[in-house]
Parts: C-alpha cells; sequence; structure tokens
C-alpha cells in the first residue's frame, strides 16, 4: 500500500488567498483525521471523520476552516482567507476498526503551508 | 478533557546508551491506549510503540520499551543501544477507549533526541 497521501507537500500562498489541502487515505480504512503541528501548540486535531461523516471539528479554530470528505478515497481541508498564523504543518492521518482496539493511525507526509 | 504532558523539551545520548523519556498524562477514564510517535527531520510521523491501558505488562519493541504506571499516570519510553537514527522528536499519545468513535489522539508536546556520536 502507498500509504496515506497528501498533496501538495509546500505550498506558500499570500494572506488573504485560498488554500486547499488534499488527501487521500489508505484504501480499507473507516476513520480519516486531520492536525496541525505548529511550535507553539504542538500537534493538535482539527477534525476527523468516519465513514466519510464529520465526528468532531471541535478543533477546527475558526469559519475561515473547512473539512470535507466527499468519498472513502479522498478528503480536503480548506483555508479561507488564509493568513499568516495559519502557518503551520497539516497532517492527514487514518485507521481501520472500532473502539476496543488500537486502530493505529498511519500518517501522512504533512503540507507545509507559509501564508506571507 | 485529557492532557498529556512531556517535561524533558530536549534530551541527549551517547550512541550505544540507553535513554529514557518522562511521559504523564491526566484523565478521569480507566480505559485508554497509549502510544510513542517518532517523528525525524523528515517529519514522517512514525509510530514506535504502544499500550493498552488494562495490561500491567510493559510493551516492547525490540530496543524500545516502556514504563507504564497506570495509578501514577505515568508513560515512559526507554530507548536501550541508541543509534544515530533515533534522533528525532519523540511524542507521547493519549487515545480514549471509552466512547464509540472517540478516536482522536492528544499528544504531548513532544521530546527532540539527539544521539551523539
Amino acid at each position: 500500500d502507498a500509504g496515506v497521501i497528501q498533496s501538495p507537500r509546500h505550498e506558500v500562498t499570500e494572506m488573504g488567498q485560498e488554500v486547499t489541502l488534499r488527501c487521500k487515505p489508505i484504501s480499507g480504512h473507516d476513520y480519516l483525521f486531520w492536525y496541525r503541528q505548529t511550535m507553539m501548540r504542538g500537534l493538535e486535531l482539527l477534525i476527523y471523520f468516519n465513514n466519510n461523516v464529520p465526528i468532531d471539528d471541535s478543533g477546527m479554530p475558526e469559519d475561515r476552516f473547512s473539512a470535507k470528505m466527499p468519498n472513502a478515497s479522498f478528503s480536503t481541508l480548506k483555508i479561507q482567507p488564509s493568513e499568516p498564523r495559519d502557518s503551520a504543518v497539516y497532517f492527514c492521518a487514518s485507521s481501520f476498526g472500532p473502539s476496543g482496539r488500537f486502530n493505529e493511525q498511519y500518517f501522512g507526509p504533512g503540507t507545509r503551508l507559509t501564508v506571507t | 478533557a485529557q492532557t498529556v504532558t512531556q517535561s524533558q523539551p530536549e534530551m541527549s545520548v551517547q550512541e550505544a546508551e540507553t535513554v529514557t523519556l518522562s511521559c504523564t498524562y491526566d484523565t478521569s477514564e480507566s480505559d485508554y491506549y497509549l502510544f510513542w510517535y517518532k517523528q525525524p527531520p523528515s517529519r514522517q510521523m512514525i509510530l514506535v510503540i504502544r499500550q493498552e491501558a488494562y495490561k500491567q505488562q510493559n510493551a516492547t519493541e525490540n530496543r524500545f520499551s516502556v514504563n507504564f504506571q497506570k495509578a501514577a499516570k505515568s508513560f515512559s519510553l526507554k530507548i536501550s543501544d541508541s543509534q544515530l537514527g533515533d534522533a528525532a522528536m519523540y511524542f507521547c499519545a493519549y487515545r480514549s477507549d471509552i466512547i464509540q468513535g472517540a478516536q482522536k489522539l492528544v499528544f504531548g508536546q513532544g521530546t527532540r533526541l539527539t544521539i551523539n556520536p
């Protein structure tokens, strides 16, 4: 398996522009997670989906952030409009299985976003 | 809400020696999972080891082992025979198992491990 695929790997954009990050989970996985990593806040969960349905979006910082999962093999995280404080590494992860099991989360390589 | 604390921002060890990274967590739950992830400079998150809270036996994976103290809410990682390739950021993480579907990981702030040749 190719693992979790994220694109782009690096994104540089100007403040006010729309940014779309993409993720392809591992085939067969039913959970998909979006995390953000910054020096100040560390790794924090933004949102996660189960069977394409958003389950917990309490980590989404504000209305400028939105995430979708139109099918089992694709998810997007959109920031509109972007701000310099959104600069971070954004990780997508996926896992399989019900509660009561390890359900290891497999992480993608991350997208480094820089907003100038 | 659960919290995870790694009190050592940086650690260093001589190659071939043993090092222990500390992690404490706060929870009111009895069923949960604990993990250690490694993040090398490539920034890829790699699972190192995992522990189920209901198991008293400490998990081991080759040179990596944990000291899980449930009552003390402590979950330290021991790396034996340190190798240059072990240099990375190490994150401790918690996942609940009480609530159906509560799959999210809560991470500590990380410990940067340096291996001295």
